[in-house]
């Protein structure tokens, strides 16, 4: 299955600053998944990124606040904007793995907003 | 609606024990896959099994073991001999166009 690394893995900053996460995958994929995990809660997920298109958001998620890059099939970024502290959470990445149709995430980034 | 419901927010054994955490879902799709996933303290989610609607055959690997049922719209998941690494939040979760939709979860904290 595919191997995502994502970076940084946590990070402590300023509210009204903004932060960029980086997912790299170690192998070509259509759909790369942003997802937001509250704490103490769920995973929700933010946006579908898509390769040489803007990316889908979900309901209560806005491109303002999270804009999404997607460069290739094997890259993307999502950026945390403007932050305030109820944006404290861990942000993961994932993508599907064709070869048993698991869905791998990346090792999260932890955000505290202070 | 489409969503997973985990019922039990917190369970506590000793180890040793065996424990059963309990998923129930809701979906309109005849065709859907089920996933459980394993979250330790240090955040990363482990993939654990997928499952998909047609085959019901129960799956046991090592201590871990899952039981699907269609008609109670359940995929439940069994620890035997519980060990304090199976510390650990689960989720459970369904697939909905290409996207996973989790369940709450389930903390489990083994004590030695």
């Amino acid at each position: 299955s595919a191997v995502i690394s994502q970076k940084p893995s946590r990070d402590i900053c300023q509210r009204g600053t903004s932060l960029t996460i980086q997912c790299q995958v170690d192998s070509q994929v259509t759909m790369m998944f942003w997802y937001r995990q509250q704490p103490g809660q769920s995973l929700t997920l933010i946006a579908t990124a898509n390769q040489g298109s803007e990316a889908t958001y979900e309901s209560g998620f806005v491109i303002d606040k999270f804009p999404i890059s997607r460069p290739n099939l094997t890259f993307s970024t999502l950026t945390v904007s403007n932050m305030s502290p109820e944006d404290s959470s861990i942000y993961l990445c994932s993508t599907s793995s064709m070869s048993n149709y698991g869905y791998t995430f990346g090792s999260g980034t932890r955000l505290t907003v202070v | 609606a489409q969503k997973v419901t985990q019922a039990q927010t917190e369970i506590s054994v000793v180890e040793k024990e065996d424990v059963t955490l309990d998923c129930v879902y809701e979906t309109r799709d005849t065709t859907y896959y089920l996933f459980w996933y394993k979250q330790p303290p240090s955040g990363e989610l482990v993939f654990l099994i997928r499952r998909n609607s047609f085959d019901e055959q129960n799956e046991i690997s090592g201590r871990y073991s899952w039981n699907f049922q269609k008609s109670t719209s359940s995929f439940n998941f069994t620890i035997t001999a519980s060990q304090v690494v199976d510390s650990a939040v689960y989720f459970c979760a369904l697939i909905l166009r290409n996207k996973l939709i989790f369940g709450t979860g389930t903390l489990l904290a083994v004590q030695p």
